[in-house]
């Protein structure tokens, strides 16, 4: 157990639509990553957020956005779902300044029909 | 992009036998780690290399990083049933500002250890 939490494992909607995963870092970890890992692409890595403020950014689409707040869980947004968006996203932690080993959580599977 | 690159893209050995597996990358780089994913789980983190470092052994791992060629191999010892999993090298680049950086991961190597 990496102690990131990841919320729902199962994702299941329509084209069109908007979802939204959540993240819960290690205690202590103040950066947030979000990955998508789909058999075609891969695992891409999406976006980081240090302490509330984006921090690098990836391969995001524009119909894809993040936060993390004030107790610094994380969200990834993802709006006019597509079928090709169907994915795993993961969503990772570290400490940050280290550019050390990120700890990843147990994934969200999201399925586009 | 893919930064790293895994060869073979698919390993079968029997348990006991070593497996390596080959990552090539294309820029300059921090440092790089290999991960471990079984099928459908989050990965996990089994070893980092420092772009100064040229091997480095952790257990029954063995992580060697060649910076003139840019190139990693990841050698493990006397296989057992319970590694199989894919394996992904990935590669740590700094953007500016404290903090900011970005793992890379290649497409990954699909190891099957026969037991």
């Amino acid at each position: 157990d990496s102690g990131v939490t990841q919320t729902p494992k199962h994702l299941i909607t329509a084209t069109g639509q908007r979802v939204t995963l959540r993240c819960s870092p290690r205690s202590g970890d103040l950066s947030v990553y979000w990955y998508q890992q789909s058999l075609d692409q891969g695992l891409q890595f999406l976006i980081q957020y240090y302490n509330g403020e984006e921090r690098a950014k990836g391969n995001i689409l524009e119909r894809f956005s993040a936060q993390q707040f004030p107790d610094l869980h994380s969200e990834l947004n993802l709006s006019s779902l597509e079928l090709g968006d169907s994915a795993l996203y993961f969503c990772a932690s570290s400490v940050l300044g280290t550019a050390g080993e990120q700890f990843f959580g147990p994934g969200t599977r999201l399925t586009v029909l | 992009s893919q930064q790293g690159e895994e060869d073979p893209q698919a390993l079968s050995i029997q348990e006991g036998e070593n497996a390596t597996m080959n990552c090539s990358y294309k820029t300059s780089i921090n440092n790089l780690q290999w991960y471990r994913q079984n099928s459908g789980r989050g990965l996990v983190h089994l070893i980092l290399i420092r772009s100064n470092e040229r091997e480095k052994h952790s257990g029954r791992l063995r992580v060697t990083l060649d910076t003139s060629k840019k190139s990693s191999s990841l050698l493990i010892t006397a296989s057992r049933a319970a590694d199989t999993a894919s394996y992904f090298c990935a590669t740590a680049q700094s953007y500016s500002g404290a903090g900011s950086y970005q793992l890379t991961f290649g497409k990954g190597t699909k190891l099957s250890v026969i037991p």
